[in-house]
């Protein structure tokens, strides 16, 4: 266990569906970050959320929608997704200072 | 000229050989640093920090070399179970929070 629990494992949506992955960590930790990681790409930052205030947003496209409600939830909201947005959507929590990221196990979204 | 690079490999190489991987990043001001291991289908796991001194942990020697701007990985006596795919994360200057990962060096051992 990474402390870190991400659901869903795996998430097969459509490009007219609405979701939502959940990330919850269980680390004091209060520093929450969203992180794509798609085939032969490196892990590509999406937000990053400091003390439940959204301090990176890395040029996102807006039918990628975060809600961080306290410093130990973090969710990310979908909707009209493509089918080039099918990826692994990894969460990650870490302390003020980056003494490194503990990441969830990911969510493996499909989109068709 | 990408943020952080890595050789995505693969290495490959036998039972208790020595390899080392470089990683080279952009911004001299960049202050932290550290190495992932990710296996297939699973989350990347930090395996440990560089420091500006070097460090050491078992079989994995972690460096710095701030005027080439590049960390290193060495892995002494490698086992199968090392294979896997070794990711370096650099902070971006601007934000503490804010690591930037290379795409990643796939090691196989092999028997």
């Amino acid at each position: 266990e990474t402390g870190v629990t991400q659901t869903p494992r795996h998430l097969v949506m459509g490009m007219t569906n609405k979701k939502s992955l959940k990330c919850e960590q269980h680390l004091g930790h209060n520093a929450m970050y969203w992180y794509k990681q798609s085939a032969k790409k490196p892990l590509e930052l999406m937000f990053v959320y400091n003390f439940k205030e959204q301090t990176e947003n890395n040029s996102v496209p807006s039918r990628f929608s975060p809600e961080c409600p306290n410093s130990s939830h973090l969710f990310l909201h979908l909707h009209t997704l493509q089918p080039e947005d099918s990826a692994l959507y990894l969460c990650a929590s870490s302390q003020v200072s980056p003494s490194g990221l503990n990441f969830g196990s990911g969510t493996r979204l499909t989109v068709v | 000229r990408k943020e952080v690079e890595q050789d995505p490999g693969p290495f490959n190489v036998p039972e208790g050989a020595t390899v080392a991987f470089n990683c080279t990043y952009s911004n001299s001001a960049s202050q932290s640093f550290f190495w992932y291991r990710q296996d297939c289908r699973k989350e990347p796991k930090l395996l440990m920090s560089v420091y500006s001194s070097g460090n050491e942990d078992g079989r994995f020697t972690a460096q710095l070399n701030r005027a080439s701007q590049y960390i290193s990985l060495l892995i002494r006596d490698s086992k199968l179970s090392d294979s896997a795919t070794y990711l370096c994360a650099v902070n971006m200057v601007d934000s503490s929070y804010k690591l930037i990962f290379g795409s990643g060096t796939r090691l196989l051992v092999r028997p």
